[in-house]
Order: structure tokens, then C-alpha cells, then sequence
């Protein structure tokens, strides 16, 4: 169990809906990160969030949008679904912004048709 | 911009062969050099890191080597056994962002 919390599991919506993901990351950890996995890729950095403040933006989409809370959880927001969006969406948390091992979460599976 | 590549995409080995997956990266201010291995409906977990003032370090049955010259790094299996079998990601990291660009992972089926 790496301490990092994902909620849902799994998702399945239709096209032009939105939905939310939502993750608690590891106690003590500030810097939450957003990855995407689609089917035979690898792992996409989306966004990096540190105490709040937006760190580091990857290839997020403008439909996409993400913020992290005073109590560290994050929430990244999905809207105007489309059919290639499907993919598992990773959290992970790590320390303060510098260099070090990042804990994933276990995924929220999203499955759009 | 950043881009880690990595090979092979999968690889198959006989239990107690060793396996070897290689990645290059493009920026060379990039200082830590992990590897994760995830298993079937899991997250990416740790297994071994590399930082830029190292050469290679070894855990066990696993070692990694980093060139910085060339911009390679390459991790090492030894002794392989089934429950090694997964797909393994490497990554490259800027110095103080905490930002991972990973390769596009390396599926290793060990067979019995």
C-alpha cells in the first residue's frame, strides 16, 4: 500500500459528460502529480500541484483542469468527454518539490462511450 | 523538450537468465533516474534509483548504470523469476521539479 488514495476505481461515462477524480495523497507529502496511461502508452504527465500552488503543467489538455485543496487532497476535472480520453489516470505524491521517489496511487479507471 | 526513450518493449526470458531494458534521455540537466515496475491493475512502484553523481548501484538481484556522457542509463536483472514478470518504466527527472517523464515501459515475462 503506498499510502496514496484514489476514488473512483473505475468510471464509465458517455462522450460530453465531465467527471471528477479525486486523490489523497501520502501523510506529509505536499506535491501531488496527475499521470495519464492510455492503453499501450506509457505514462503522460499532466500536472504537478505543490502546497497548492500549480508547479509544473505537462500535456494537459484545456478541457482538463486540476487543483489541489488546503488539505493537500487533489481533484483533476475532465469535461467534454471524448472516446480517446479513456485511460487510467494515476496520482502520486512525493515530498517537497525536490528529487525523490513519487508514490502512485492505484489508478481511476475511466472508460468513456 | 524532455523525452525519455526506452527498449526493448517487451522482452521474454528463461527463469534464472538475466534481463536488461535500456533508456536514453534528451536533457541533460536531469539528475535522478528511477525505475518502477507495475504489476497487472497496480500503480507504478520503486524499485531502484539512480542519481547523477553515481555511476551504478545495486539492490540485490537488480543494478543500474547511468552514463551521463552518453545520456544513457540501463537497469540489470540478475537470477530472474517469474514474479519478476511485469512491466517495467524508467524516468528521468529535472533537477529540484520532482516532475517524472517516463519511457514508454518495458513488458519482461520471465517463463518457467
Amino acid at each position: 500500500d503506498s499510502g496514496v488514495t484514489q476514488t473512483p476505481k473505475h468510471l464509465i461515462t458517455a462522450t460530453g459528460q465531465r467527471v471528477t477524480l479525486r486523490c489523497s495523497p501520502r501523510s506529509g507529502d505536499l506535491s501531488v502529480y496527475w499521470y495519464q496511461q492510455s492503453l499501450d502508452q506509457g505514462l503522460q504527465f499532466l500536472i504537478q500541484y505543490y502546497n497548492g500552488e500549480e508547479r509544473a503543467k505537462g500535456n494537459i489538455l484545456e478541457r482538463f483542469s486540476a487543483q489541489q485543496f488546503p488539505d493537500l487532497h487533489s481533484e483533476l476535472n475532465l469535461s467534454s468527454l471524448e472516446l480517446g480520453d479513456s485511460a487510467l489516470y494515476f496520482c502520486a505524491s512525493g515530498l517537497a518539490g525536490g528529487t525523490g521517489e513519487l508514490f502512485f496511487g492505484e489508478g481511476s479507471r475511466l472508460t468513456v462511450l | 523538450g524532455e523525452n525519455v526513450e526506452q527498449h526493448p518493449s517487451t522482452l521474454s526470458v528463461q527463469e534464472g537468465d538475466s534481463a536488461v531494458i535500456k533508456c536514453t534521455y534528451s536533457d541533460s540537466a536531469s539528475n535522478y533516474f528511477p525505475w518502477y515496475k507495475q504489476e497487472l491493475g497496480k500503480g507504478p512502484q520503486l524499485i531502484i534509483d539512480i542519481r547523477s553523481n553515481v555511476g551504478e548501484k545495486k539492490d540485490q538481484r537488480i543494478a543500474v548504470t547511468l552514463n551521463k556522457t552518453a545520456k544513457h542509463f540501463s537497469l540489470h536483472i540478475t537470477e530472474t523469476q517469474p514474479e519478476d514478470s511485469a512491466v517495467y518504466f524508467c524516468a528521468a527527472s529535472l533537477r529540484n521539479t520532482g516532475k517524472l517523464i517516463f519511457g514508454q515501459g518495458t513488458t519482461l515475462q520471465v517463463k518457467p
